[in-house]
């Protein structure tokens, strides 16, 4: 079965830095990869997704991921924030087995401060 | 505009009580999906449905109950089984017909106990 890390908990940033925040998968199939944003009493919002094809994934709001097969990994990063990216980030894979069934990480979230 | 719509947004339960969380979508979507997220733990998958009159568990279904009788419609049941409901409930829908689409997600429904 696929499992997800997010190894942060927490991220601190200051408004205008740039940001990563770290995701890593195990599956034994191949996989697709999703990040979703979360804000406070909200619902999860679909920033970008890893199908296939490039590795380099742009999304929403200035967001780009980067898969990487050997490591395992599917980073998130964002060259300049905003304080409104103040935020919680889920990673999340799903098999390539003919459904969807996402398993998600335990969040990471971003604290922009002035 | 298409979309997942979750009442009420806010709900209290009292001991011994079961209530119901509704979620009804738009987007014609077969598949639907109810999520349980606590603190630090992500979302944990608790039912999911992929058509009509069909539903599996999921990783903690124990102590909740559903119900497909519509293709827009998933209630969740929170029965007095369930020890410890207080949770931050996501209700969820996509394509089911392939792994690499996306789930898109309701606002959610924070219950709470009286």
């Amino acid at each position: 079965a696929q499992s997800v890390t997010q190894l942060d908990s927490q991220v601190p940033v200051f408004e205008e830095a740039p940001v990563e925040l770290r995701c890593n998968y195990s599956s034994s199939v191949s996989v697709y990869l999703f990040w979703y944003v979360q804000y406070p009493n909200q619902g999860l919002q679909l920033l970008l997704k890893y199908l296939s094809g490039s590795t380099l994934v742009k999304g929403i709001n200035g967001f780009e991921a980067e898969f990487n097969k050997s490591q395992t990994s599917f980073h998130l990063r964002k060259p300049s924030v905003h304080i409104s990216d103040t935020a919680e980030y889920f990673c999340a894979v799903s098999e390539d087995t003919g459904f969807q069934k996402l398993v998600f990480g335990t969040g990471t979230r971003l604290l922009v401060s002035p | 505009d298409g979309g997942i719509t979750q009442s009420p947004k806010y709900l209290f339960r009292k001991e011994g009580q079961n209530v119901t969380l509704s979620c009804e979508q738009n987007l014609n979507h077969d598949a639907m999906y109810w999520y349980r997220q606590d603190p630090g733990q992500g979302l944990r998958l608790i039912y999911y449905s992929q058509i009509v009159n069909d539903f599996q568990k999921g990783d903690i279904a124990e102590g909740y109950s559903v119900s497909r009788e519509k293709k827009e419609s998933f209630p969740l049941t929170v029965t007095s089984a369930q020890k410890n409901p207080t949770a931050f409930y996501l209700c969820a829908s996509s394509r089911p017909d392939s792994s690499n689409q996306p789930q898109h997600f309701g606002d959610g429904t924070r219950l709470s106990i009286l």
